[in-house]
């Protein structure tokens, strides 16, 4: 099946710094999806891009749809502690009567040091 | 947050018995989805409905069943369940158009000694 890529796969960063991390894959994709998800918790969206070149923020997080269609990048600007948890990016390319089946990465593990 | 409910929260059974997990939603949305989640595989889709009584299968549908006969319920069942099938599930919904984003309930951690 499709396979997503994630980097990194880990960080630990200092509070206040800034976070990059990004997903690609060997497929072209028509949506790119990221979400976060906190520990015994189901993922929350955070944001969702549908064109390619797409940048779109929300709050401290910026994601760009890159212009491949291969890859996507989220940026978290100046991290607090509620950061913490693990990023996931999904894929999909079909947008038709039967919904959209994503295709998930396997997750950048963050953690911020006090 | 989407009103999206699974229950139970959590359940473990023994290797070979049955076991239905549910997903409810109060949001009216057509599209609903089941995966599982495991370390180092990220979220993978078993099935998916695009409306009452219409499902298909998704990535590791082996050994998993679905039906809804509600919008607001899905239901995935284990005819026999097995010990590969230790995992924590989670619902997705998302509604007709072009941009379906996918909401997921809380999950659902099943163990099967």
């Amino acid at each position: 099946g499709q396979q997503l890529n994630q980097s990194p796969q880990s960080m630990f960063i200092q509070e206040g710094e800034d976070v990059s991390m990004n997903c690609t894959s060997s497929s072209i994709f028509n949506t790119w999806l990221w979400y976060k998800q906190d520990p015994g918790e189901g993922p929350v969206l955070l944001i969702a891009l549908y064109k390619a070149g797409e940048l779109t923020s929300n709050g401290r997080l910026t994601a760009q749809f890159g212009i491949t269609r291969k890859d996507s990048f989220l940026n978290i600007s100046a991290s607090i502690p509620s950061d913490v948890g693990i990023y996931f990016c999904a894929g999909s390319r079909s947008r038709d009567n039967y919904g959209q089946n994503f295709v998930f990465g396997p997750g950048t593990r963050l953690s911020v040091l006090p | 947050d989407a009103g999206i409910t699974q229950s139970p929260r959590h359940k473990v059974t023994e290797t070979g018995t049955p076991v239905t997990l549910r997903c409810h939603q109060t949001e009216n949305h057509r599209y609903m989805y089941w995966y599982r989640q495991d370390p180092g595989h990220g979220l993978r889709l078993i099935h998916y409905s695009y409306g009452v009584k219409d499902t298909d299968k998704g990535e590791v549908s082996d050994g998993y069943s679905v039906s809804r006969s509600k919008t607001e319920d899905f239901l995935l069942t284990l005819e026999s369940a097995t010990s590969s099938q230790t995992s924590v599930y989670f619902c997705a919904i998302s509604e007709y158009g072009d941009t379906n984003t996918q909401y997921f309930g809380p999950g659902t951690r099943l163990t099967v000694l």
